[in-house]
């Protein structure tokens, strides 16, 4: 089983519509969970940033975080196709961070 | 201006050659990391400085040696390269958490793209 785990894509979703990221982790004693976005040719910029069980909102961006389920989420309303990237989910757990594969979002307009 | 600097951004190398890739963060952060990113896989941590001490090695080839001397700096030198070893090398620091949850946030620089020939 995978540390990190997301669904590599592409997703496709039309401008303005919502667009759902998610990722799931194995290591129970995770503790800090990030979201990066990466831009084709370009490295991974963070973007969001959760600790606690719940929704974190920063703007078009909603984090959500399940510890009980071991799964993140992150949510981008009204999409732009200045989303399109790769969304990379890292999980911090008792020593290291650990990055999944990515998700591949496409925003046609 | 990006907080992580990494030069060269692009080296092509043949298999005999030897360079260096350099880091320089300006964030006051002390850990300082090494990431491979290769297509269609995950990032891959390589080294891990902290306070200037190597703490995490994850069984990189000897053919990559690090080397980090001060807190604002990180080298990974290079030297007899395969060319599946072509990939896009990450830079990034943080600061090392001194306690609780928060705090490791790491941030990465632009990359230096490598391909070996």
């Amino acid at each position: 089983q995978k540390e990190v785990e997301q669904n590599s894509g592409p997703l496709s979703v039309p401008e303005g519509a919502i667009a759902s990221l998610n990722c799931t982790y194995s290591d129970r004693v995770s503790q800090s969970f990030f979201w990066y976005r990466q831009y084709s040719g370009k490295s991974p910029e963070l973007i969001m940033s959760i600790y606690s069980n719940g929704d974190k909102e920063d703007g078009r961006f909603t984090a959500q975080l399940n510890k009980a389920s071991q799964y993140v989420s992150l949510l981008i309303r009204d999409s732009q196709p200045s989303d399109s990237a790769t969304y990379l989910c890292a999980v911090k757990g008792a020593q290291k961070l650990v990055f999944g594969q990515g998700t591949r979002l496409t925003i046609n307009p | 201006e990006t907080g992580v600097t990494q030069t060269p951004r692009h080296l092509v190398m043949g298999m005999t050659n030897k360079k260096s890739l350099k880091c320089e963060q300006h964030l006051g952060h002390n850990a300082m990391y090494w990431y491979k990113q290769s297509a269609k896989k995950p990032l891959e941590l390589m080294f891990v400085y902290s306070l200037e001490e190597r703490v995490e090695n994850n069984s990189v080839p000897s053919r990559f040696s690090p080397e980090c001397p001060n807190s604002s700096h990180l080298f990974l030198h290079l030297h007899t390269l395969q060319p599946e070893d072509s990939a896009l090398y990450l830079c990034a620091s943080s600061q090392v958490a001194s306690g609780g949850i928060s705090g490791n946030t790491i941030y990465f620089g632009e990359g230096s793209w490598l391909t070996v020939v």
